[in-house]
């Protein structure tokens, strides 16, 4: 079975970075999609970023587009989203999920000062 | 962007059957929207309980059934059980790669 473990998260200023990060424990892992979906505090889920099985192709919902980047290393069967220039309303537990099936844990990103 | 409508609120006896519902700003949902649907319990992450609009995963209970109904996508829940008390979300797939998430169904079993 596909354990999705995520790591990174915590809280953070407005304008900064986090690194969230998603390890996958099968070797799979590369023959697949893999999306970010955050969940705003007593909201419902939004989808934020897709990529490719190889990295060539990334997509990202309008309001992150040029903060977030998507990114992975099928290699360490692990993918990435490097988030920059965060904003209050980036405030959300976030997923990483091979949506036709598996789902990470969350990380919880608090942007505040 | 494509708006994707859910019930936001629906309740069903226990025992009882409830089907719920789907829809696309874009026109009728059909098979290439590849719809799923999934279920997130309170202080829980989510899990795909239907996907390509009818198949189920060997986790998913029997009870739950997904189908196209007048134009959207569907998911049947026969035989309610309390621990069926949850949100639901359906996902649509557009072009482009940028799926939608619905507003999501909280379902009471009462």
């Amino acid at each position: 079975e596909v354990q999705l473990v995520q790591s990174g998260g915590g809280l953070v200023q407005p304008g900064g970075s986090l690194r969230l990060s998603c390890a996958a424990s099968e070797i799979t892992f590369s023959a697949y999609w893999m999306t970010w979906v955050r969940q705003a505090p007593g909201k419902g889920l939004e989808w934020v970023a897709n990529i490719k099985q190889d990295g060539s192709e990334k997509y990202y919902v309008d309001s992150v587009k040029g903060r977030f980047t998507i990114s992975r290393d099928n290699a360490k069967s692990s993918l990435y989203l490097q988030m920059n220039s965060l904003r209050v309303e980036d405030t959300a537990v976030y997923y990483c999920a091979r949506i036709h099936d598996y789902w990470g844990q969350g990380s919880l990103v608090t942007v505040s000062s | 962007q494509a708006v994707v409508t859910q019930e936001p609120s629906l309740t069903v006896s226990p025992g009882g059957t409830v089907t719920l519902t789907c829809g696309s700003s874009t026109g009728a949902v059909t098979s290439n929207h590849y719809p799923y649907w999934i279920q997130q319990k309170p202080g829980q992450a989510p899990w795909t309980l239907i996907y390509d609009t009818t198949n189920k995963h060997s986790w998913t209970p029997a009870r739950f059934s997904g189908s196209l109904l007048g134009g959207k996508a569907a998911l049947t829940l026969s035989g309610a059980q309390p621990e069926d008390e949850a949100d639901y979300y359906c996902l649509l797939s557009y072009s482009g790669a940028r799926p939608v998430f619905g507003g999501g169904t909280k379902l009471t079993v009462l």
